[in-house]
């Protein structure tokens, strides 16, 4: 069965970076997309983009440019997400979801990774 | 700045029937925009339900459709159950972008 496996909590200092993973499993990581969603602690979802798991190149939401790196390490079928120069208003959870195979939408989400960030 | 805008909240009763729209600020929502739409549970990940404004997924309840109306794309729940209690997100695609919904709060009382 497909299954997205987030890092867990991470507590940080602004200024900081910080690398959220996502391990996949139950499916060929390759044959689907990966998208990165932020939900800011009472707050909507927020879709920040996402990276083409076969070429590895990335698609960076407005708002979600410069500080947000999205990477694979496609040998451990795993996506990741890097936050640098952490501010107090990147506190959210942050969920992986994979793009469906042949259809336009995600279908498969992670757990979540709650980032918060305070000195 | 594209927005998606959905009702804030709603209330129904159970057993009863609720219609939740999506509505973009481009103009009107068409199967072009390939409608998604999300359940949220309180302390869970988001959950799809509705993709290409009116696929299912294999597990989405069947008391759960999708359709176009009036411009906009709508959610339609029949026979709502108390488990239904949930936020719900649509999510329109905009060529490479895609842009949620605020979300609305679904009470049922």
């Amino acid at each position: 069965q497909v299954q997205l496996v987030q890092s867990g909590s991470e507590l940080k200092k602004p200024g900081a970076s910080v690398k959220v993973s996502c391990k996949a499993s139950g499916y060929t990581f390759s044959d689907c997309a990966m998208n990165w969603v932020r939900q800011a602690p009472g707050q909507g979802l927020e879709w920040m983009g996402w990276i083409n798991t076969n070429t590895g190149n990335p698609t960076y939401a407005q708002g979600f440019t410069g500080r947000f790196v999205f990477s694979l390490d496609t040998s451990v079928s795993t996506a990741y997400l890097q936050i640098s120069s952490l501010k107090a208003e990147d506190t959210a959870v942050y969920y992986c979801a994979r793009d469906a195979r042949y259809y336009d939408t995600t279908d498969y989400w992670g757990q979540g990774t709650l980032v918060t960030v305070s000195s | 700045q594209t927005v998606v805008t959905q009702e804030p909240s709603l209330t129904v009763s159970p057993g009863g029937t609720v219609t939740l729209t999506c509505a973009s600020s481009t103009g009107a929502v068409t199967s072009d925009y390939y409608p998604n739409w999300f359940q949220q549970k309180p302390g869970q990940a988001p959950r799809a339900l509705i993709y290409s404004t009116s696929h299912k997924h294999s597990w989405t309840p069947a008391r759960f459709s999708g359709s176009l109306l009036g411009g906009k794309a709508a959610l339609t729940l029949s026979g709502v159950q108390p488990e239904d209690e949930a936020e719900y997100y649509c999510l329109l695609y905009y060529g490479g972008a895609r842009v949620f919904g605020g979300g609305t709060k679904l009470t049922v009382l």
